[in-house]
């Protein structure tokens, strides 16, 4: 059965320092991945998504910057946290992208809690 | 543009009673719909999805939801609350191109009183 790690679960972050999430998948292969964030535990934002190794799509403009270094590793940075950055953090996967996928489910990591003071 | 609407920011019922989570959506095509429940500092649990056939949709903890195409609703039910399905519950919604993440609505949040 597949599986998806995320960590740190929670992390508090000074402003003006870098970040570093991590996520990965275990049991697939070639899996879609996405990285949403939640603020004040209400509605999700998309952040990023990526098809395949070293291809991302960004959905909204900002601080923060993904890569996918690996095909189950999906991580997620910033040179300089901002105050707006605090939220939780969720990583999904899916299997990849094909004709009939439109049906598949997306499947959630646990999140990280990120405070930024 | 597809879009989801979940109508309701707060939703409270009594333990025992019937609940319903509005979920309207508007797409171009034919809509793949999602539900998912998320409890306090968790991830999305998936709890069901109407793809095509039956217009009622049965999922996990005893939830079920129906689809109505001339409404464009994807309500979920359950026939009676318990204080453990106090939670967030999210509506999703996908077209037919297969290369697009899921639209999410903006969450309703359940409370089962005692």
């Amino acid at each position: 059965s597949q599986t998806i790690h995320q960590w740190p679960a929670t992390l508090v972050q000074p402003v003006g320092s870098p970040l570093s999430l991590e996520c990965t998948v275990e049991g697939t292969s070639n899996p879609n991945l996405y990285w949403y964030r939640q603020a004040a535990g209400r509605g999700l934002q998309l952040l990023f998504y990526s098809v395949g190794i070293g291809q991302i799509s960004s959905e909204v403009p900002q601080n923060l910057s993904a890569s996918r270094p690996q095909d189950r590793q999906f991580i997620l940075s910033s040179k300089k946290l901002l105050l707006s950055d605090s939220g939780f953090y969720l990583c999904a996967w899916g299997p990849s992208f094909t004709r009939l996928s439109s049906t598949d489910t997306q499947y959630f990591g646990p999140g990280t809690r990120l405070t930024v003071l | 543009a597809q879009s989801v609407a979940q109508p309701e920011d707060q939703v409270n019922v009594a333990e025992g009673n019937p609940l319903t989570v509005k979920c309207t959506y508007s797409v171009s095509g034919n809509p793949y719909l999602f539900w998912y429940v998320q409890y306090p500092n968790r991830g999305l649990q998936f709890l069901l999805k109407y793809i095509t056939g039956d217009n009622l949709v049965k999922g996990s903890y005893g939830f079920e939801a129906e689809f109505n195409k001339s409404q464009t609703s994807f309500h979920l039910k359950k026939p009676s609350a318990l204080v453990s399905d106090s939670a967030l519950y999210f509506c999703a919604v996908r077209v037919f191109s297969g290369n697009t993440p899921l639209v999410f609505g903006k969450g309703t949040r359940l409370s089962v009183i005692a």
